[in-house]
């Protein structure tokens, strides 16, 4: 089956300690994102990804870093979380264009 | 920078009805898709438009791109329950580097039986 994969789907954690959200798809697909999505605000991309090895900010970068050493991985990472990064994520990949993108479950984080 | 704004953010229409949500971007962009969100779920893509003119219909729903104007409008026709989700439209704009998807805050729609 076809499909996005994010774990952990849910996360308490405290701040300023150092978790990854790991992404993964078996679509063969070059092109990852990562977006949060916040009440109010809608959906924010964080960092995309065009292919291997090319990573590239999105529209709410800070406190966040991402990897793409293999075409089926994009692990997020947040270094030192803070309460401001309690929000739901996503993680989408599609084929080069059109981006008619395919999204994860989600994992919900709370930063206490 | 590239400003995406969905109307209305909340509908609620009764069964049978017809209603249109509207999309506008502030930039030139040919590429806007169309997401469909229920409530504690994920994103799932309903519609992608390429091109100025273009129109795709999925049973009580049909989208559209105006390029020019930098409108899409997502018609709903004769609506039932079912179709009760958020809806987003999505526009690819571009960054330095390349390209950037930016997202519109969502249409809240809920059908009343």
């Amino acid at each position: 089956e076809a499909q996005v994969t994010q774990n952990p789907r849910y996360l308490i954690t405290v701040t300023g300690k150092k978790l990854t959200v790991t992404c993964s798809q078996n679509m063969n697909h070059e092109y990852m994102s990562w977006y949060r999505q916040d009440p109010g605000l809608g959906l924010r991309q964080i960092y995309y990804s065009m292919n291997v090895e090319v990573t590239d900010k999105g529209d709410v970068p800070e406190g966040y870093k991402v990897s793409r050493k293999e075409k089926r991985n994009f692990p997020l990472i947040l270094e030192s979380p803070s309460p401001n990064q309690t929000s739901l994520y996503f993680c989408a990949s599609s084929a080069t264009l059109p981006y008619e993108q395919y999204f994860g479950p989600g994992t919900r984080l709370t930063v206490t | 920078e590239l400003k995406v704004e969905q109307n209305p953010l909340f509908l609620s229409m009764q069964e049978g009805k017809n209603y249109t949500i509207y999309c506008n971007y502030s930039t030139t962009s040919d590429r806007l898709y169309w997401y469909r969100q229920d409530p504690g779920k994920s994103l799932e893509s309903l519609f992608v438009l390429l091109s100025n003119g273009a129109v795709k219909q999925e049973g009580r729903l049909m989208a559209s791109l105006d390029t020019k104007a930098r409108l899409s409008t997502l018609h709903i026709t004769a609506a039932v329950h079912d179709l009760s989700a958020t809806y987003f439209c999505a526009v690819d704009g571009y960054n330095n580097a390349g390209n950037m998807l930016t997202f519109g805050g969502g249409t809240r729609l809920m059908v009343k039986p």
